[in-house]
Order: structure tokens, then C-alpha cells, then sequence
């Protein structure tokens, strides 16, 4: 079925420094990604959505310049944490539609901590 | 916004008990997914629901989209250990976007 590969796994990293969550959708096109941030003991939370050769939309109280976007291709969607601080520790989750199994898949996520 | 409410919150059942949970809106959805997902992990697709009504099983799971597209159910018959871990009900929203309840955690006791 149709996987998304997501990288890295988990990374920690200093409060101030720059993190860079890469999501790549291996046997399909994925024109459209979702990122998700998970907190302990929560459920997924909508971040934004990132569309191949358009800006990226995020939902509402979510920074775009902290949490920056890219849909570099049609398989690469990129998330960049700017600026890390502590409160940004979570686990980061993308997922994209695939048409041909009328699914959405998901990546396996990144525990990101800062500390 | 769009809000999905799960119950129950959690769960402690026997293994070979069946299980059942429930998902309800306040609003309409097209679409119902119902996911499971491990510690550290993501959510995997259970079994996705198109039409009001529809059952749909996928082995010792089923789920029923709501008449109404308000609500969903989950049933999971002869659970094992590996049926631990966090329920998930979504909706698909009319912008695409999958909108997730709460979760329902399992445990099951051997």
C-alpha cells in the first residue's frame, strides 16, 4: 500500500537551534500534506497544509513563521521548526491523501525534544 | 470548528472480550476513518467509512457510519494484547482535511 517515509525519527536539540522534519511519499504522488503535532496523552492536531508549488496553509494560532513549510516536489513535503524552544517539544506527524487506495496515510512520525 | 467527541475515554477489558466505541459530531461529515495508533508511532488506517449506513468490516473490526453522518461506531470482537492502543475517529471535512477525536485508549488484560 502506499507508505509515507518520515524523517527523522526523533531529534533532540538545543533551545534557539532549527529543526527540519522531511516527509516523502515513496509509490504515489502527494500533491497535498497535512502536519499534525501530537502532545502526551493527546489527539492529532491540524497544523497546516502544504500544497506542491503553492504556499502552505496554516490553521488558525499556528505560526507560519515558526513552523516553516515547504512542498519542494510532488513526493517531498519539509517542516521546519525555527527557533526551537522547550514548549515546541512534541511528536510531529504528516499524512498524505492517496487517491488510490481512498485513504490517507501516515508517516511514522518525529518526537521532537528541546531541550 | 469542526469537534469530534469520543467514548469512552478509556477501556480495561479481558482478552476475548468484545469491545465497542463511539464517536459523535456536532456537525456532518462524508467520510468517517477510524485509526489506531501504537506509542511512537503513527496513526494506521482500520477501516474508512464513505456512505450514511454503510457497515464495514475488516476482520475482528467494525465499523457503522451513522445514519444521521453524525456518528460512528467501532467493534472489536475476540480482543488480544495487540489490540492495545489509542482509537482514533475521524472525519474528512469538506476542505479534505482529517479531523481527529480525542481517542479512545484500550488495555487489555491478559
Amino acid at each position: 500500500g502506499a507508505v509515507v517515509s518520515q524523517h527523522p525519527s526523533r531529534v533532540i536539540c538545543k533551545s534557539g537551534t532549527s529543526v527540519k522534519i522531511e516527509c516523502r511519499s515513496l509509490d504515489f504522488q502527494a500533491t497535498t500534506m497535512f502536519w499534525y503535532r501530537q502532545f502526551p496523552k493527546q489527539s492529532l492536531m491540524l497544523m497546516a497544509t502544504s500544497n506542491e508549488g503553492s504556499k502552505a496553509t496554516y490553521e488558525q494560532g499556528v505560526e507560519k513563521d515558526k513552523f516553516l513549510i515547504n512542498h519542494a516536489s510532488l513526493t517531498l513535503s519539509t517542516l521546519t521548526v525555527t527557533s526551537a524552544h522547550p514548549e515546541d517539544s512534541s511528536f510531529y506527524i504528516c499524512s498524505a491523501p492517496d487517491r488510490a487506495v481512498s485513504g490517507y496515510t501516515f508517516g511514522s512520525g518525529t518526537r521532537l525534544t528541546v531541550v | 470548528g469542526q469537534q469530534l467527541n469520543q467514548s469512552p475515554q478509556s477501556m480495561f477489558i479481558q482478552e476475548g472480550e468484545d469491545v465497542s466505541m463511539n464517536c459523535t459530531s456536532s456537525s456532518i461529515f462524508n467520510t468517517w476513518l477510524w485509526y489506531k495508533q501504537d506509542p511512537g508511532e503513527g496513526p494506521v488506517l482500520l477501516i474508512a467509512l464513505y456512505k450514511a449506513g454503510e457497515l464495514t468490516s475488516n476482520g475482528r473490526l467494525t465499523a457503522q457510519f451513522g445514519i444521521t453522518r453524525k456518528d460512528s461506531f467501532l467493534n472489536i470482537s475476540a480482543s488480544i494484547p495487540s489490540d492495545v492502543g489509542i482509537y482514533f475517529c475521524a472525519g474528512l471535512s469538506s476542505y479534505d482535511k482529517v479531523i481527529f477525536g480525542p481517542g479512545t485508549s484500550l488495555s487489555v488484560i491478559p
